[in-house]
């Protein structure tokens, strides 16, 4: 199975700051990556497909790269709406394994 | 608006069954393949199954193969998760999501509590 490595697991930072989130997958799964945003008692969000395609209506702030192993998830300039949890997620497979988690909290 | 309904979580008894199901609404059901994620409480994500759009092609993880069978109705618009011999560790909130044609889970009911206790 493939899995899935995020980093890092909490990162603190404050409004305004650009901000980077790392996934490396166990074996190379092309550009089949997917970024979530999940806040309290809500569901998943889809943020970004194809590890650098903005879902419809995501603001620009966000942003995704990389192919193979290696990807990240950058907010150019974190809101205070984007304080949450951020999980990746490979599809190379029907699995659909999920990274564990990178909580943004305020700094 | 695209809507996903899941229900059924509750309380049970380790080794007891449970039944969820997730009514969808707003678009052609039988169109999209679907899936089962969960969370256990203060987690992350788990997928748990995943269901093509005629049902013919089935997957499971790991940690519930042999004990959770994932089904459909096309006709009712509907999803289901029937889990039988269930553990403490299954305790979580079960979300279904849709897998859209760009294979991402584009869209995800609110979620159903299971909480497996004596």
């Amino acid at each position: 199975d493939i899995q899935m490595t995020q980093s890092p697991s909490t990162l603190s930072a404050s409004v305004g700051d650009r901000v980077t989130i790392t996934c490396r997958a166990s074996q190379s799964i092309s550009s089949w990556l997917a970024w979530y945003q999940q806040k309290p008692g809500k569901a998943p969000k889809l943020l970004i497909y194809k590890a650098s395609s903005l879902e419809s209506g995501v603001p620009s702030r966000f942003s995704g790269s990389g192919s193979g192993t290696e990807f990240t998830l950058t907010i150019s300039s974190l809101q205070p709406d984007d304080f949450a949890t951020y999980y990746c997620q490979q599809y190379n497979s029907y699995s659909g394994t999920f990274g564990h988690g990178t909580k943004v909290e305020v700094k | 608006e695209v809507q996903l309904v899941e229900s059924g979580g509750g309380l049970v008894q380790p080794g007891g069954s449970l039944r969820l199901s997730c009514a969808a609404s707003e678009f052609t059901f039988s169109s999209y393949s679907m899936n089962w994620v969960r969370q256990a409480p203060g987690k992350g994500l788990e997928w748990v199954s995943y269901i093509s759009s005629g049902g013919s092609a089935i997957y499971y993880a790991d940690s519930v193969k042999g004990r959770f069978t994932i089904s459909r109705d096309n006709a009712k618009n509907s999803l289901y998760l029937q889990m039988n011999s269930l553990r403490d560790e299954d305790t979580a909130v079960y979300y279904c999501a849709r897998r859209n044609s760009n294979y991402n889970f584009d869209y995800w009911g609110q979620g159903t509590l299971v909480t497996v206790s004596s």
